[in-house]
C-alpha cells in the first residue's frame, strides 16, 4: 500500500525559530506533493503545490523542497500565526489522493 | 471568488445513510473543475473520500468505494455525497472542496460535523 509518513508528529518551537517538517513517500512520487496548513476549527489551506510552489498569498517564509520520496516544509522564521497542524498530500497515484498523518506545530 | 458551503444532518444513526450537499457560489460547476469530499475524524488527520468532474466522471477512495456515491446537481450548482451503512468510525468533520486538475484542493468549505450514534 502507498503511504505518506510525516515527521515529527508534533513539534514545539518559539517565535523566530526555523522549523522543518518532513514527509516521506513509500515510493517515487517525483514532485507530486502539496502541503496544507490547518488551524483549529478551520478547514485546511493550501500552502505549497508541486513540492515547492507557494500558493497565492502565502508568505515567503514558507519553503517547500524535495523530490522522489523525501520532502520538506520549512518555515524560516516562525510567526505567531504559524502555529498550526501541517499536512502533506500526494497525488502521484491519481485519481487517489493520500494525506500524511499531520504534524502539529506548538508554541514552546 | 469560489465559495463552498456544506449542509447535512449533524447526527445520524448507525447503519443509516448520510446525505451531504455542497453548495457552490461564484463559479458554475458545469463550467469545469473537479469537486471533492474529504473527512477528518475527531483529533485525527484528513481522508479523501471521493471526487467528481463536471462531466460526471467520479472517483473514489478504494476503502470507501463500496459505500460512497458522489453526484452533481447542476440546476442547483451543488454536488452531493451519500455514504451508506454508517458506523461510529464515520464520525467526522466532512469538507467539500474544489480540486484543481485532480491534484490539489484549492478552495474548501468550512466543514460540517457528523456524529454517528444511536
Amino acid at each position: 500500500d502507498f503511504r505518506m509518513t510525516q515527521s515529527p508528529p508534533s513539534l514545539s518551537a518559539s517565535v523566530g525559530d526555523r522549523v522543518t517538517i518532513t514527509c516521506q513517500a513509500s515510493e517515487d512520487i517525483t514532485t507530486h506533493l502539496n502541503w496544507y496548513q490547518q488551524k483549529p476549527r478551520e478547514p485546511p489551506k493550501l500552502l505549497i503545490s508541486d513540492a515547492s510552489n507557494l500558493a497565492t498569498g502565502v508568505p515567503s517564509r514558507f519553503r517547500g523542497g524535495g523530490s522522489v520520496t523525501d520532502f520538506t516544509l520549512t518555515i524560516t522564521s516562525l510567526h505567531p500565526e504559524d502555529f498550526a497542524t501541517y499536512y502533506c498530500q500526494s497525488y502521484d497515484n491519481l485519481p487517489s489522493i493520500t494525506f500524511g498523518q499531520g504534524t502539529r506545530l506548538e508554541m514552546k | 471568488q469560489v465559495q463552498l458551503q456544506e449542509s447535512g444532518p449533524a447526527l445520524v444513526k448507525p447503519s443509516e445513510t448520510l446525505s451531504l450537499t455542497c453548495a457552490v457560489s461564484g463559479y458554475s460547476i458545469n463550467a469545469g473543475y473537479y469537486w471533492g469530499w474529504i473527512r477528518q475524524p475527531p483529533g485525527r488527520g484528513l481522508e479523501w473520500i471521493a471526487t467528481i468532474f463536471h462531466n460526471g466522471n467520479s472517483y473514489y477512495n478504494p476503502s470507501l468505494e463500496s459505500r460512497a456515491t458522489i453526484s452533481l446537481e447542476m440546476s442547483k450548482n451543488e454536488f452531493s455525497l451519500k455514504l451508506t451503512s454508517l458506523t461510529a468510525a464515520d464520525t467526522a468533520i466532512y469538507y467539500c472542496a474544489s480540486q484543481q486538475w485532480l491534484v490539489r484542493f484549492d478552495v474548501w468549505g468550512q466543514g460540517t460535523t457528523v456524529t454517528v450514534s444511536s
